[in-house]
């Protein structure tokens, strides 16, 4: 059973660059059956997805975010990180980091695997 | 972008009774190749993350209560829940993986009348 675990400071200032992490456990971040992904959510609010990427380095990216977005992978440490450039309030929300099934020559499906969140906190 | 579209936003339910949320995407997700429609359900409790409920529009995920069913094909869908059980409170989404961005409805807050 995979178990997924978001890490990263709590309380980001307004233009500074917000910084995740995520650890994989229980099965190997290698997998070629998951992509790996953000997803948000604002106090209150619904989910957006952000961005996911592959053991391999292949990432997607939701346009409304892409120019602010650096995903990467880091394969030796079963891990993944989000970055996220000039935040504001709007930025505001609960991150999580997910697996996302993947079959080989399709798109990614269903988000399977969920970690716990942690709320980020944009603020001076 | 595919735009989900949950309705109602909240219902309230007696125990035992029936629950049944709607979901309709701006497109279809449903891929004639393979004839599966590229939608998900989840339930979110307070405070905890989202929990995949059903897949491929009807597919339950191992260990999920029978009396979740899922129903629809295109861009017309519905999750229903037979007997609402005291544990069912929570917020319900539909997503969809047709297509990237992928996409959520806005959400169902369900809740015992």
């Amino acid at each position: 059973q995979l178990q997924l675990q978001e890490s990263g400071p709590g309380l980001v200032k307004p233009s500074e660059t917000l910084s995740l992490t995520c650890t994989v456990s229980g099965g190997s971040i290698s997998s070629s059956n998951y992509y790996w992904g953000w997803l948000r959510q604002p106090p209150g609010k619904g989910l957006e997805w952000i961005a996911n990427v592959y053991y391999s380095g292949s990432t997607y990216f939701n346009p409304s975010l892409k120019s602010r977005v650096t995903i990467s992978v880091d394969t030796s440490q079963s891990q993944f990180s989000l970055k996220l450039s000039s935040v504001t309030a709007a930025d505001t929300a609960v991150y999580y980091c997910s697996g996302q099934l993947y079959v080989s020559g399709n798109l990614p499906y269903y988000f399977d695997y969920w970690g716990q969140g942690t709320l980020v906190t944009v603020s001076s | 972008d595919i735009v989900m579209t949950q309705s109602p936003d909240s219902l309230a339910v007696s125990l035992g009774e029936r629950a049944t949320i709607n979901c309709k995407s701006s497109r279809t997700v449903l891929y004639t190749s393979d004839n599966k429609n590229y939608l998900a359900w989840y339930q979110q409790k307070p405070g905890q993350p989202p929990k995949l409920l059903i897949y491929w529009a009807s597919t339950r995920r191992s260990g999920v209560p029978d009396r979740f069913s899922g129903s629809g094909s295109g861009t017309d869908f519905t999750l229903t829940i037979s007997s609402l059980q005291a544990e069912d409170v929570a917020i319900y989404y539909c997503q969809q993986y047709y297509d990237s961005p992928w996409t959520f409805g806005q959400g169902t807050k369900v809740e015992i009348k």
